[in-house]
């Protein structure tokens, strides 16, 4: 199956910072989503972007689905964008979702 | 994002116990997942339900039961878990089993096996 890959795998900020998350997937994808999941265990919807460029307030992603890459951008980061970034790639007919394995991302003060 | 909800948020109990978590979609989706998601592993896919139908088992251990009412509500019925199963449990929904426009999850209900 494919297999989806995220790095960094680990990431600490200064508040402030800028950032950008990758997301590498082995085959091509119909679709591809992006998640946060916050300390207490919820996964947010960030985007849902199967290819171009999508922007919502400080983050904004790029799927350049040819090159089988995704990128997630965190300007000017908050203690609140702390946890975990989860990309999901759907592939095949009856869509199967393969996440990857996260980036942690750890923001401080 | 209130779109789908998940009770209990935590829930501890016993290998002899028998517990149910719920999980409630307001979107107006017609396929509805759960997953387990346990330490430093990939989220799991557990089961997946389209119109209320089962469509998927991923090899699942039968002391966990899934029912699916409605193309609103999904539970997980829980009993004589071991405390391999203490993990956190995500509900999820999506318009059907295409995922034209994505997935979405609940809160997560925190399971603590003892």
């Amino acid at each position: 199956g494919i297999q989806v890959e995220q790095s960094p795998p680990d990431l600490i900020l200064q508040e402030g910072a800028n950032s950008t998350l990758r997301c590498n997937f082995s085959d091509s994808v119909n679709n591809l989503q992006w998640f946060h999941q916050n300390p207490w265990g919820q996964l947010i919807n960030l985007f849902y972007i199967p290819s171009g460029t999508k922007q919502n307030g400080r983050l904004s992603a790029t799927t350049v689905a040819t090159e089988r890459y995704s990128l997630l951008y965190i300007s000017s980061s908050q203690t609140t964008d702390s946890g975990v970034y989860f990309c999901a790639a759907f592939s095949g007919g009856y869509q199967k979702v393969t996440f990857g394995t996260g980036t942690k991302l750890q923001v401080i003060p | 994002e209130t779109g789908v909800t998940q009770t209990p948020r935590h829930l501890v109990m016993g290998m002899t116990n028998k517990k149910s978590l719920k999980c409630e979609q307001h979107l107006g989706h017609n396929a509805m997942y759960w997953y387990k998601q346990s330490a430093k592993k990939p989220l799991e896919l557990m089961f997946v339900y389209n119109f209320k139908e089962q469509t998927e088992n991923n090899s699942v251990p039968s002391r966990f039961s899934p029912e699916c009412p409605n193309s609103s509500h999904l539970f997980l019925h829980l009993h004589t878990l071991q405390p391999e199963d203490s993990a956190l449990y995500l509900c999820a929904s999506s318009q059907d089993r295409t995922l034209t426009w994505g997935i979405y999850f609940g809160e997560g209900s925190w399971l603590t096996v003892v």
